[in-house]
């Protein structure tokens, strides 16, 4: 039982480049939801999934998509990376979105230069 | 969805005492949750208090709710060194969002 995997753990990006981060989990869970943290600023949602074909935006969700084909993944695709995108992103998911505890990924530090 | 708003900002105390922080909200929830961070981490769940209850216990850990208030504390007894991390609360109304504040940076001096 992995938990919450995220790969990858570090990433350096060119300006305009695109990638994907990888969120899997092995507890089939239907929340999983992606989040930035910056300095000082805590942790800030950029999407959810309340199950399989299901997305929404949180916060801060300009400049990223995210799909949920399978109630395991749950990728998050920078389409044109920013130097203001440059962020720790942790990824989580819960039994359900209401009334259970979230179990995060390590995290993906990403510089985007 | 609703964000919680720790306080203070940052906390430092020395090994053996106890530590409270505090979490605001501003509408009415269903349930609040605890979450702690060490440092580069992802965050671990702690405890989760429902609307309906006052006071939960985990160990050393001792949360409260007042919901006439739009409040929340916990409570470390006899900190340690290991205790030294960041705190989120995450008030939960109405929808399936888990938010969260900014923290609460807990450094216990050995």
């Amino acid at each position: 039982n992995a938990g919450v995997t995220q790969t990858p753990k570090f990433q350096v990006l060119k300006t305009g480049q695109s990638m994907t981060l990888q969120c899997a989990q092995d507890m089939n869970h239907e929340y999983m939801s992606w989040y930035r943290q910056d300095p000082g600023m805590g942790l800030r949602l950029i999407h959810y999934s309340v199950g399989a074909g299901i997305t929404d935006q949180g916060e801060v969700p300009n400049g990223y998509n995210v799909s949920r084909s399978t109630t395991e993944d749950f990728p998050l695709r920078l389409l044109s990376a920013a130097p203001s995108q440059t962020s720790v992103y942790f990824c989580a998911s819960s039994y359900s979105g209401q009334q259970y505890e979230a179990f995060f990924g390590q995290g993906t530090r990403l510089t985007v230069v | 969805s609703q964000q919680g708003e720790e306080d203070p900002q940052a906390l430092s105390i020395q090994e053996g005492e106890n530590a409270t922080m505090n979490c605001s909200y501003k509408t009415s929830i269903n349930n609040l949750q605890w979450y702690r961070q060490n440092s580069g981490r992802g965050l671990v769940h702690l405890i989760l208090i429902r609307s309906n209850e006052r006071e939960k216990h985990s160990g050393r850990l001792r949360v409260t709710l007042d919901t006439s208030k739009k409040s929340s504390s916990l409570l470390i007894t006899a900190s340690r060194a290991a205790d030294t991390a960041s705190y989120f609360c995450a008030p939960q109304g109405g929808s399936e969002k888990l938010v969260f504040g900014k923290g609460t940076k807990l450094t216990v001096n050995p």
